[in-house]
């Protein structure tokens, strides 16, 4: 059974430019959050999705960033006009329901802004 | 809201000496807690958990943690360490009712032969 996906594992991007980071969750899963690691930092709660529905984008910039997570296809985190600010490991994770004691999490995606 | 704070960001020891890594918690709702383990370049792997019962939570690789309520702690430890175990740990903490992880800053475990 495959554990969560994420693709790129790594992106660069130059500023300005749109960076789309996917997820494909665990088998069987409908939920999916993302987080974001900023370097020498834990990591921040971005985004919490069912499919076809956002759940809590509490922790989402309020600007160039959205997600997505549609009935079909794996969900997708989209950052439009980087800045050198948005350079970070973005993780996701998955959950079979919304249980918080059982998310399980994917490799991430490093993302570079020159 | 809650919020985690792991006290100390390096922890380098010898091999076969024990160690523990501290995580304190805010909170003003029941809470679940958590330790994760990241290796370089990979993402996050669940060691332990407390959701309710025993305090005392131990995992299959010799790691534990108590849940200390009345100080707000979460601490791990291992009563020796292998160089194997060097890696960046998180301590998190989410509501009961919540979906949401509320990580730490980590702490940099490194395993000196």
């Amino acid at each position: 059974n495959a554990g969560v996906m994420q693709n790129p594992r790594h992106l660069v991007r130059r500023r300005g430019q749109e960076a789309r980071l996917r997820c494909s969750p665990m088998k069987g899963h409908s939920h999916v959050y993302w987080y974001r690691q900023l370097p020498e930092e834990g990591l921040k709660f971005m985004v919490y999705l069912q499919k076809e529905n956002i759940i809590d984008e509490s922790g989402m910039p309020k600007e160039r960033f959205s997600a997505e997570f549609p009935k079909e296809g794996p969900s997708i985190l989209r950052i439009q006009q980087v800045v050198r600010g948005d350079s970070a490991a973005y993780f996701c994770a998955s959950s079979l329901e919304g249980v918080v004691n059982e998310q399980f999490f994917g490799p991430g995606t490093r993302l570079t802004v020159l | 809201a809650q919020s985690v704070t792991q006290l100390d960001s390096q922890v380098p020891v010898f091999e076969e000496a024990p160690v523990e890594l501290r995580c304190n918690y805010s909170s003003s709702v029941s809470v679940y807690l958590f330790w994760y383990v990241q290796y370089p370049n990979q993402g996050l792997q669940l060691l332990l958990k407390y959701l309710s019962g025993s305090t005392l939570v131990e995992s299959i690789n010799g790691f534990e943690a108590e849940f200390n309520k009345s100080q707000t702690s979460f601490h791990l430890r291992k009563p020796s360490v292998h160089i194997s175990d060097t890696a960046e740990y998180f301590c998190a903490v989410s509501e009961t009712s919540g979906s949401r992880l509320t990580f730490g800053e980590g702490t940099q475990l490194t395993v000196n032969p």
